[in-house]
């Protein structure tokens, strides 16, 4: 159980354009979903914290309006790059939380299989 | 900010040797968990241990945790070439945080 379904794994697109990214929890409810971004390499970096019918929580230096991000339900959270340039380009990666009555909120992450954006 | 830190940053062993991670962090914590990496790929959560604990297994895994030196290291025993990927520590602040905090990462090749 607990699998987080991230579409597509894969996608280029030309400088200037947007691209959705899609994170699905397939058999569980997420009420908060994370984005991650991670250079090569590199360890991750929280972007964003989702929360479902609530607006995004940013991390510091991360621009709102560049990574715009929708909880519309508790299975589904977005991330769109807009006016995407090729320093976007990285491995994105989304998260979710199984809450249980142990952990709350600090329960280990499932994570979706990434997402490699390719900006031209 | 990255508060974890893992060392080493790469390890290379054969199959059949025991691989030992570490992992430091500066803050306390509610828990530490391990999570592995293959090329390319999301993450998979490994074990999670409580600040209360000092030793966990699971399979040919086992992790320790030293809350007065703020450590943790991961142990995997018999390693096959399937293990190869990177591993990263995290660990949740005391006060039902709900964001991690990541470490580095070690690259970890097993060569068969």
């Amino acid at each position: 159980g607990a699998v987080v379904s991230q579409h597509p794994s894969w996608v280029i697109c030309k400088s200037g354009t947007s691209v959705k990214i899609e994170c699905r929890s397939l058999d569980f409810q997420a009420t908060t979903m994370f984005w991650y971004r991670q250079f090569p390499k590199q360890s991750l970096m929280l972007m964003a914290t989702s929360n479902e019918g609530s607006k995004a929580t940013y991390e510091q230096g991360v621009e709102k309006d560049k990574f715009l991000i929708n909880h519309a339900s508790l299975t589904l959270s977005t991330l769109t790059v807009t006016s995407a340039h090729p320093e976007d380009s990285s491995f994105y990666i989304c998260s979710a939380r199984v809450l249980t009555a142990d952990w709350g909120g600090n329960s280990p992450l499932h994570f979706g299989n990434g997402t490699r954006l390719t900006v031209t | 900010s990255q508060q974890g830190e893992e060392d080493p940053q790469a390890l290379s062993i054969q199959e059949g040797e025991n691989a030992t991670m570490n992992c430091s962090y500066k803050t306390s914590i509610n828990n530490l968990q391990w999570y592995r990496q293959n090329s390319g790929r999301g993450l998979v959560h490994l074990i999670l241990i409580r600040s209360n604990e000092r030793e966990k297994h699971s399979g040919r895994l086992r992790v320790t945790l030293d809350t007065s030196k703020k450590s943790s290291s991961l142990l995997i025993t018999a390693s096959r070439a399937a293990d190869t990927a990177s591993y990263f520590c995290a660990t949740a602040g005391a006060g039902n945080n709900r964001k991690l905090i990541w470490g580095l990462g070690t690259s970890l090749a097993v060569n068969p």
